[in-house]
């Protein structure tokens, strides 16, 4: 069974910064976009970030674009969300989730790691 | 930036009913750019629908979707009790995805 497994949450004050990763043991990791998808407590699911696959071009949502930077390491598996200038509005459930090439749907998602941003 | 607009907010029926959610689009969506998502209380989203009517893995028949430019359904032919959840829609265009607000499903 497809699994990704979200880490790298936890508390930081407003401004600050942070890692999210995401890994998986999918061998074809690098055929596939992956994305960011965030959750604020009691709120709907919200696109943050996407990745295509081996070619690398990114897309934000407005609310992060110049904040945040999605990237991928295909030799690890592996899917970053590096998140800068932290706001209070940035807390959330982070998810991270897959696209299968040309399709734009997220068909497999990992259980989310938690950000809090406050003072 | 496309707007999804789900409604209703929530919808209460028993098992055996049959439930019709909405998705209304602020401008026309590729049919093939259109999902659907079952999130439950304390989980992760899980892919119901793709391509508008496509059941992803494992879906029973009993959920199913249509529409196209602006009006999209979700239909849950006959509520089972494991239905009670939250469920989106999703779309994708000009390298921009985003999610209606979720239609709440609670089973009496």
């Amino acid at each position: 069974e497809v699994q990704f497994l979200e880490s790298g949450g936890g508390l930081v004050q407003p401004g600050g910064f942070l890692r999210l990763s995401c890994v998986t043991s999918e061998v074809t990791f690098s055929s596939f976009a992956m994305s960011w998808v965030r959750q604020a407590p009691g709120k709907g699911l919200e696109w943050v970030s996407t990745i295509r696959s081996s070619a690398g071009a990114t897309f934000y949502s407005d609310s992060v674009k110049g904040r945040f930077t999605i990237s991928r390491d295909n030799s690890k598996n592996t899917l970053f969300l590096q998140m800068d200038s932290l706001r209070t509005e940035d807390t959330a459930v982070y998810y991270c989730a897959r696209s299968l090439p040309f399709h734009r749907h997220f068909d497999y998602w990992g259980q989310g790691t938690r950000l809090t941003v406050s003072s | 930036e496309v707007v999804l607009t789900q409604s209703p907010g929530t919808l209460s029926l028993s098992p055996g009913e049959r439930a019709t959610l909405s998705c209304r689009a602020s401008q026309s969506v590729r049919t093939s750019y259109l999902a659907w998502y079952q999130q439950k209380p304390g989980q992760s989203p899980r892919l119901l629908m793709f391509g508008t009517s496509n059941r992803a893995t494992g879906i029973p028949d009993r959920f199913s979707g249509s529409g196209s430019g602006t009006d999209f359904t979700l239909t849950i032919s006959r509520l089972e009790p494991e239905d009670s959840a939250v469920y989106y829609c999703q779309q994708y265009d000009d390298s921009s995805w985003t999610f209606g607000q979720g239609t709440k499903v609670e089973i009496k």
